[in-house]
C-alpha cells in the first residue's frame, strides 16, 4: 500500500450520468494530482493541486471538474462524458508544495473507468 | 511532445536474467524517476536518480544517468517472474512552472517466465 487510496476502483457510467472518483492521501502530503491512463498511451497529467489550490490544468475538456477540499483529499468529478474518455484514472500525491515535484509520487491503485 | 521514451517496448526473459531497459529525453532534467506498474494498477516509485548523479542502486536495481546523451537505463539483476511488469520512466524537467510535473514514457512490458 502506498498510503493513497482511490474509490471506487471500477465504475461503468453512461454519457449522461454524473460520478465523481475520490482520492485520498494518507501521507501528510501537500500536492496531489490527477492523471489519465488510456492504452498504449504514456501518462498524462491532468490536475495538479497544492495546498488545496489547483496550479496546473493541462488543457483539460470541462466535462472533468477537479476538487480539493483539503491536501489530504482529491476528487474528480465527471459529467457527460465520452467513450474515448474511458481510462485507469490514476490519482497521486507528493510532499513537495507550490514550486514542483523534485521528489517522488506515490501513486494510487486507480479507478478503471468505462464510459459506454 | 512526451519527454521520456523506453526502449525496448517489451522485453520478455527467463528467470535469473538480467533486465536492461533504457529511456531518452529532450529536455534538461532535475531528476528522472523510474516507476513500476503491475496491471491495471497504480504505480510504484523505485528509485530517483538526480541529474548531478551518474549511478544509483538499490537492492538488485541499478539506474544509470548520462546527461550529455539524455538516456538513463535501468538494470534489474536476477529477474524473478514477480518483476513482470511495466516499467516506466518519468523526468521532472529542469525550468518548471509553479505546480510541477512528472512526465512520463509509454513504458516497457517486461515479461520474466519462470
Amino acid at each position: 500500500e502506498t498510503g493513497v487510496t482511490q474509490t471506487p476502483r471500477h465504475l461503468v457510467m453512461g454519457m449522461t450520468n454524473k460520478k465523481s472518483l475520490k482520492c485520498e492521501q494518507h501521507l501528510g502530503h501537500n500536492a496531489m494530482y490527477w492523471y489519465k491512463q488510456s492504452a498504449k498511451k504514456p501518462l498524462e497529467l491532468m490536475f495538479v493541486y497544492n495546498f488545496k489550490e489547483q496550479t496546473e490544468n493541462n488543457s483539460v475538456p470541462s466535462r472533468f471538474s477537479p476538487e480539493c477540499p483539503n491536501s489530504s483529499h482529491l476528487f474528480l468529478h465527471l459529467h457527460t462524458l465520452q467513450p474515448e474518455d474511458s481510462a485507469l484514472y490514476l490519482c497521486a500525491s507528493s510532499q513537495e508544495p507550490a514550486r514542483g515535484p523534485r521528489d517522488t509520487q506515490y501513486f494510487g491503485p486507480g479507478t478503471r473507468l468505462t464510459v459506454l | 511532445s512526451q519527454q521520456g521514451e523506453e526502449d525496448p517496448q517489451a522485453l520478455s526473459i527467463q528467470e535469473g536474467e538480467n533486465a536492461t531497459m533504457n529511456c531518452s529525453y529532450k529536455t534538461s532534467i532535475n531528476n528522472l524517476q523510474w516507476y513500476r506498474q503491475n496491471s491495471g494498477r497504480g504505480l510504484v516509485h523505485l528509485i530517483l536518480i538526480r541529474s548531478n548523479e551518474r549511478e544509483k542502486h538499490s537492492g538488485r536495481l541499478r539506474v544509470t544517468l548520462d546527461t550529455s546523451k539524455k538516456s538513463s537505463s535501468l538494470l534489474i539483476t536476477a529477474s524473478r517472474a514477480a518483476d513482470t511488469a511495466s516499467y516506466f520512466c518519468a523526468t521532472v524537467p529542469e525550468v518548471y512552472n509553479q505546480g510541477g510535473k512528472l512526465i512520463f514514457g509509454q513504458g516497457t512490458e517486461l515479461s520474466v517466465k519462470p
